[in-house]
């Protein structure tokens, strides 16, 4: 049972670059979601998706899309890469949106020069 | 808006100590708060869920415990050891973003239980 996994676990962009960040949750959880860490600036919610077929905006959705491929895998895309991108960013998932505990991976660290 | 704060920043202890972190939050309309440890280079790992109907928790060697008319949460932690040394993060909910997905996270009070 690896919980919730996330690839790759370091990565180096150009600015202008894309990239996309997976994420898969082998616990049968409904709600999954997309968080950054910056200094300073604690957890931050970018996007998440409360079941199967949504998703929604969290507080800093700019620059970023999501996919929730199927109950498992919620993937983070960036576009065009900016250097304020650059930050820790974790996927987390939860058997339901309210209520319940977050079930963290452990962290993509991406640097956009 | 919601804030959350963690003070100190960070602690080091001696193994054996108990020991208290603190975590305030400025609107008391809160649906629950939740404490979380991260390890370096780690995700974070949920420790207590406190409901805004309770008053604490306990797990093993932590109780948090809740007070929302004064917004405020602590972890104590009994008889620190030195596999409790992490960053410890308090993250809240409030009661009208039930309907989505919008905790508030405090940035954390790193601890340092030294043997």
């Amino acid at each position: 049972n690896a919980g919730v996994t996330q690839t790759p676990k370091f990565q180096v962009l150009k600015t202008g670059q894309s990239m996309t960040l997976q994420c898969a949750q082998d616990m049968n959880h409904n709600s999954m979601y997309w968080y950054r860490q910056d200094p300073g600036m604690g957890l931050r919610l970018i996007y998440y998706s409360a079941s199967e077929g949504t998703t929604d905006k969290g507080e800093v959705p700019n620059g970023y899309n999501v996919s929730r491929l199927n109950k498992r895998e919620f993937s983070l895309r960036l576009e065009s890469a900016a250097p304020s991108q650059t930050s820790v960013y974790f996927c987390a998932s939860s058997e339901a949106l309210n209520n319940e505990k977050l079930f963290f991976g452990s962290g993509t660290q991406l640097s956009v020069l | 808006k919601q804030e959350v704060t963690q003070i100190p920043a960070a602690l080091s202890v001696p193994e054996g100590e108990n020991l208290v972190l603190n975590c305030s939050f400025t609107d008391s309309a809160i649906y629950n708060l939740q404490w979380f440890r991260q390890d370096p280079g780690k995700g974070l790992t949920s420790l207590l869920l406190i409901q805004s109907s309770q008053r604490e928790q306990t797990s093993g060697r932590l109780n948090a415990s809740l007070d929302k008319s004064s917004g405020r949460s602590t972890l104590y932690i009994a008889a620190s050891q030195p596999g409790d040394s992490a960053t410890y993060l308090c993250a809240v909910r409030r009661e009208e973003e039930t309907s989505g997905s919008r905790l508030t996270f405090g940035e954390g009070t790193q601890l340092t239980v030294n043997p």
